[in-house]
């Protein structure tokens, strides 16, 4: 089975500030895929990024970055220089067994103060 | 592009009444549909996926239940609704063979609130 931590349930930060947050994947599986969404006030849940278990090449996307490390089953996810409009509810996500079904972990609200 | 769309947005109803959520998908063929709950700020919990027309798999045995009647309509019902069903409803679609691990996008979102 696999399951999806995310230990931070609230963050909050100032406007500009740099946020990392934080994820950990457990499977027995040897392939796997992580993902990470945003969901605003709105409650539509925003896709970011997929990344395949095979790949650890960190990936930048202009402020957000995500650093994956297999050794310890990390997909952490960095904001760099936080803006309001960041301060939403990010859901990092993980499959790898049959039927495309994705493992939610349980979400970290970030909050981002002017 | 693809789009996806549900309804209604929001729905208030009483316990013991029927529910029916649907949810429709454009400008894709064939693909996997998902249905979520969400419990006020809870995570997301898989109710019941679909790889096909009339093919529907149960991740939560409760008392909802789920259909595919074409390709790309999945709708959520119930006959009796309780209390532990008010949440947000969350429709999801993904592309490619199984297997293939696409990423899931998402629809708006119903929210449901029995009294």
């Amino acid at each position: 089975a696999q399951k999806v931590t995310q230990a931070q349930t609230e963050i909050s930060v100032v406007e500009k500030e740099d946020v990392t947050l934080d994820c950990v994947y457990e499977t027995r599986d040897t392939t796997y895929y992580l993902f990470w969404y945003k969901q605003p006030p709105s409650g539509e849940l925003v896709f970011l990024i997929r990344r395949n278990s095979f790949d650890e090449q960190n990936e930048i996307s202009g402020r957000y970055s995500w650093n994956f490390q297999k050794s310890t089953s990390s997909f952490n996810f960095t904001i760099t220089a936080s803006q309001v409009v960041d301060s939403a509810v990010y859901f990092c996500a993980g499959g790898g067994n049959a039927g495309n079904m994705l493992t939610f972990g349980g979400g970290t609200r970030l909050m981002v103060k002017p | 592009s693809q789009t996806i769309h549900q309804w209604p947005a929001t729905l208030v109803q009483p316990v013991g009444s029927p529910l029916s959520l649907e949810c429709t998908v454009e400008g894709t063929s064939n693909p996997n549909l998902y249905w979520y709950r969400q419990a006020a700020g809870r995570g997301l919990q898989l109710l019941f996926y679909s790889v096909g027309i009339g093919q529907i798999s149960s991740e939560v045995p409760q008392n909802l239940s789920a259909s595919r009647p074409q390709d790309r309509q999945f709708i959520l019902s119930s006959k009796k609704l309780l209390l532990s069903d008010s949440g947000f409803y969350l429709c999801a679609w993904s592309g490619g063979a199984a297997n293939s691990y696409n990423e899931q996008f998402f629809g708006p979102g119903t929210r449901l609130t029995v009294l």
